[in-house]
């Protein structure tokens, strides 16, 4: 069974500064999709970013970007010139190629201060 | 283009009655997913479905809940008898493509109170 681990339950950053969130996940499977979603206050879950498992290049959208190590099982989330609407729970995803079900883990609480 | 709807968006019920969440998925998708959030913990699948028929239901609770997605119409999640374990935020996700690994887009939620 695939699982995925968020190690960091809040984080916070000043406006305008980096910050990484951290994720790790386990398979056995060698073709798999991983994203990340976003849950502001509001609770709608917003797709934030994706990456494929057979591209090496990081995924990036606009000040989201991923740093994806394969082997070690890794896919963090740099957020860029943070800003006060990013404040929000931030959850890792796993899907694999042939499955249905997104596997996420539990959850970042990111709080961006000004 | 509109996003998944889901309605209602708050629900409260009494143990015992009965709940039923609706959800629209996004044009052009055929692909419905529903996923359970409990308080302070991530998403958990629940049922994957196409128009009529079921594809995987392996996080569903055995008794008590179904899912059902018609060829007109939204697609339903329906929980009997409810007990105050079944508060919780259920989500609802659509897609394009078998398997959602283009992204699965997600519905408002709707928020389940049990008293």
């Amino acid at each position: 069974a695939q699982t995925v681990t968020q190690s960091q339950p809040e984080m916070s950053v000043q406006e305008a500064e980096t910050v990484t969130l951290s994720c790790t996940y386990d398979t056995s499977e060698n073709n798999y999709y991983l994203f990340w979603y976003k849950q502001p206050p509001s609770r709608q879950m917003i797709l934030v970013i994706r990456q494929e498992a057979y591209k090496q290049q990081n995924a990036t959208e606009n000040r989201f970007s991923v740093n994806f190590q394969k082997a070690a099982k890794s896919f963090s989330l740099k957020i860029s010139d943070s800003q006060l609407g990013d404040t929000a729970m931030y959850f890792c995803a796993f899907i694999e190629t042939s499955g249905s079900r997104l596997t996420f883990g539990e959850g970042t609480q990111l709080t961006v201060n000004p | 283009n509109a996003g998944v709807m889901q309605n209602p968006r708050h629900l409260v019920r009494r143990r015992g009655q009965e709940a039923r969440l609706r959800c629209s998925p996004m044009k052009g998708h055929s692909h419905v997913y529903w996923y359970r959030q409990l308080p302070e913990e991530g998403l958990k699948f629940m049922v994957y479905l196409q128009k009529e028929n079921i594809i995987d239901e392996s996080g569903m609770p055995k008794e008590r809940f179904s899912a059902e997605f018609p060829k007109e119409g939204p697609s339903i999640l329906r929980i009997q008898q409810v007990v105050r374990g079944d508060s919780a935020a259920y989500f609802c996700a659509s897609s394009p493509l078998t398997s959602g690994i283009e992204g699965q887009y997600f519905g408002p939620g709707t928020r389940l109170t049990v008293t």
